[in-house]
C-alpha cells in the first residue's frame, strides 16, 4: 500500500469494554511498532514486532494490553477492560527489517468515558 | 537512561526566523538520531535524521547539529515558515529498534 494504514481512526467506548485497534504496515516492511500519545506528550514506545514475533514487548503498560501479527502484514492491538487512563492516540508504524526509519499511520483516537 | 530531554516545550518564531530546538540523550549506546514533524491528526513524518559519526547534516531549510560529547543534537529551521508551523519529536535508537521520543516541541511560526 501507499502508507500504513489504521483502524478505525476514532473508538469511543465506555469503562470496562475491550477495543481492538488495527495496523497495516506498509508492504514489504517486516517490522512493526506501536507507540502510545497521551494528550500533549511525545511518544512511548508498546511494542515491535519482527515478522509474527514480537522480541521486545517491554513497553505494554500491563497485562490488559496485548498484540499479534499475522505473518508480516497485519497487527491488532487489544486492549481489555478498558480504562481512562487508556485514553490517548495509539500510532503503528512499519520500517524494513534492518532500517531505521520508521513510517507512522494517521493513528487511533481512543477515548474511554 | 532511556530518556531524551528537548526543548523548549513551545517555540514562536517570526516568519523567515531561525528556529532552534535542543535534545540531549543519556544512552551513549544510541546512533541514531531522528526528527519527526507532526501536524494535527496525523502521524508523525521523518524531517532529517543523523548518525554519530558526522556533526552536521543539512536537508533544504532543515539542519541537525550534533554534538557527540556533549550527548546534545539540535534542530534548526532556517527561514521558518508559517506552514513549519507543527509539533517537533526529536528521537534516539539503538539499532534497529524502538525509538525513544522527547516529549516534542509546539513550533508556531506567526506571518
Amino acid at each position: 500500500g501507499a502508507g500504513v494504514s489504521q483502524s478505525p481512526s476514532n473508538k469511543v467506548t465506555e469503562k470496562g469494554k475491550d477495543v481492538e485497534l488495527r495496523c497495516d504496515p506498509i508492504s514489504g516492511h517486516t517490522a512493526l511498532y506501536w507507540y502510545r500519545q497521551r494528550l500533549g506528550q511525545g511518544l512511548e514506545f508498546l511494542i515491535y514486532f519482527q515478522g509474527n514475533s514480537a522480541p521486545d514487548k517491554s513497553g505494554l503498560p500491563s497485562d490488559r494490553f496485548s498484540a499479534e501479527r499475522t505473518g508480516e502484514s497485519v497487527s491488532t492491538l487489544t486492549i481489555q477492560r478498558t480504562q481512562q487512563e487508556d485514553s490517548a492516540v495509539y500510532l503503528c508504524a512499519s520500517s524494513f527489517s534492518r532500517g531505521n526509519e520508521q513510517f507512522f499511520g494517521p493513528g487511533t483516537r481512543l477515548t474511554v468515558l | 537512561q532511556q530518556q531524551v530531554k528537548q526543548s523548549p516545550q513551545s517555540l514562536i518564531v517570526q516568519k523567515g526566523g531561525i528556529s532552534i530546538i535542543n535534545c540531549a540523550y543519556e544512552n551513549t549506546a544510541f546512533d541514531y538520531f531522528p526528527w519527526y514533524q507532526q501536524f494535527p491528526g496525523k502521524g508523525p513524518a521523518l524531517l532529517i535524521a543523523i548518525r554519530p559519526d558526522v556533526s552536521e547534516k543539512k536537508e533544504g531549510r532543515f539542519t541537525i547539529s550534533f554534538n557527540k560529547s556533549a550527548k546534545q543534537f539540535s534542530l534548526h529551521i532556517m527561514d521558518s515558515q508559517p506552514g513549519d508551523s507543527a509539533t517537533y519529536f526529536c528521537a534516539a535508537s539503538r539499532g534497529f529498534q524502538k525509538l525513544v521520543f522527547g516529549t516534542g516541541t509546539r513550533l508556531l511560526v506567526s506571518p
